[in-house]
């Protein structure tokens, strides 16, 4: 099984700031990644799709990048609304989600 | 709208059963695999299961395989999860999800449905 490691596991964060998740891959899965956020008593959401690609309707705050093992999830600037649980998943051999980030108010 | 409802959800004792329903509306259902993610207390995402679009492919997450069935009705734009001894730690909010992909068969989820709550406890 491919294991999905993401660091950190919370981070405490302002408005404005710039917020950068890493996603780290067991083995290579080329662009086979996604970045979801998920609120409490919300659906997940998509953010994220192959790596890179912005979901339409996501504001371009949001941007992924890597291949292989090792990948980001940015924030350019953060927004009130993004306090939330942010996770990758892999489906390059079935299907897994790395453990999330909290991203909390500092 | 493209717009996901499951069901079925609530508490049941270990050993028991459940099944759970996932309507889909707002697009062709019988063009899109689906696939069942859950959510246990204070934990994070863990894929459960997925189906093809004609239901020929099925497929577990090593935690409920053998326990665990998916299938699909395309003339009701329903998934389904059927559920069977079931333990403490299948506690979970059950999601429903579209499985979308490209042509390399990188898939993602998009939408997911808001979820129902199982409870395994006696």
């Amino acid at each position: 099984d491919i294991q999905m490691t993401q660091s950190p596991s919370s981070l405490s964060a302002s408005v404005g700031d710039r917020v950068t998740i890493t996603c780290r891959a067991s083995q290579s899965i080329s662009t086979y990644l996604n970045w979801y956020q998920k609120k409490p008593g919300n659906a997940p959401k998509l953010l994220i799709y192959a790596a890179s690609n912005l979901q339409s309707g996501v504001p371009s705050r949001f941007s992924g990048s890597g291949s292989g093992t090792d990948f980001t999830l940015t924030i350019s600037s953060l927004r009130p609304e993004d306090f939330a649980t942010y996770y990758c998943q892999q489906s390059y051999i079935s299907l897994t989600f790395g453990g999330g980030t909290k991203v909390d108010i500092k | 709208e493209v717009q996901l409802l499951e069901s079925g959800g609530g508490l049941v004792q270990p050993g028991g059963s459940l099944r759970l329903s996932c309507a889909a509306s707002g697009f062709t259902f019988s063009s899109y695999a689906m696939t069942w993610v859950r959510q246990a207390p204070g934990k994070g995402l863990e894929w459960v299961s997925a189906i093809r679009i004609n239901g020929g492919g099925t497929y577990y997450a090593g935690s409920v395989k053998g326990r665990f069935t998916i299938s699909r009705d395309n003339s009701k734009n329903t998934v389904y999860l059927e559920m069977n001894s079931l333990r403490d730690d299948d506690t979970a909010v059950y999601y429903c999800a579209r499985v979308t992909g490209d042509y390399r068969g990188i898939n993602w989820f998009d939408p997911w449905g808001q979820g129902t709550l199982v409870t395994v406890s006696s």
